[in-house]
């Protein structure tokens, strides 16, 4: 079965620090990858995704960035944090192929930018 | 552009009795319109989606939706509400021309007294 990891679990950092944040997923191949932000009361936002490896789209301008480098990882990463960053960052993958759209989560980072 | 809208912040309703979380979309075609559940500090699980077919459609946990093309609506619905259904509820839209991008609402409390 398919499995997809996250971590760290929670995260606090100083402003001006910089971020990476990791996802990978198991037991499928080329999946679709995405990273959302949910803040505080609000719905999801979607910042990045990709369909393959090297290949991202953005979705929003902001602080952040994404990296693919292999089939099943999928990295965010900052050079230096604002506070507004701070939220809950999600990373979910779907198949590339055969039942589409169904987006599998990750139990999320807390961000927390002080 | 797509976009759903859930009217409701929370919804309070008490164990035993029927439940109703409200959604409506707008897309500029035909939608794929998902629901997911979110439990505290914890990503979202996939619980059932309307791609084609039966308006009515049945996934996890005992919970129902119905598409209602005229009325641009995919209310979630359950008979008989648990304490253990106590969380948050997101809708979501995606159209085949968008990919596998979901568009999410910005979610309904649901909590449930004795």
């Amino acid at each position: 079965s398919q499995t997809i990891h996250q971590w760290p679990a929670t995260l606090v950092q100083p402003v001006g620090s910089p971020l990476s944040l990791e996802c990978t997923v198991e037991g499928t191949s080329n999946p679709n990858l995405y990273w959302y932000r949910q803040a505080a009361g609000r719905g999801l936002q979607l910042l990045f995704y990709s369909v393959g490896i090297g290949q991202i789209s953005s979705e929003v301008p902001q602080n952040l960035s994404a990296s693919r480098p292999q089939d099943r990882q999928f990295i965010l990463s900052s050079k230096k944090l604002l506070l507004s960053d701070s939220g809950f960052y999600l990373c979910a993958w779907s198949q590339s192929s055969g039942i589409k759209n169904i987006q599998y989560f990750g139990a999320g980072t807390r961000l927390s930018v002080l | 552009a797509q976009s759903v809208a859930q009217p409701e912040d929370q919804v309070n309703v008490a164990e035993g009795n029927p439940l109703t979380v409200k959604c409506t979309y707008s897309v500029s075609g035909n939608p794929y319109l998902f629901w997911y559940v979110q439990y505290p500090n914890r990503g979202l699980q996939f619980l059932l989606k309307y791609i084609t077919g039966d308006n009515l459609v049945k996934g996890s946990y005992g919970f129902e939706a119905e598409f209602n093309k005229s009325q641009t609506s995919f209310h979630l619905t359950k008979p008989s509400a648990h304490m253990s259904d106590a969380a948050e509820y997101f809708c979501a839209v995606s159209l085949k021309s968008s990919g596998d991008k979901l568009t999410f609402g910005t979610g309904t409390r649901l909590a449930v007294r004795p």
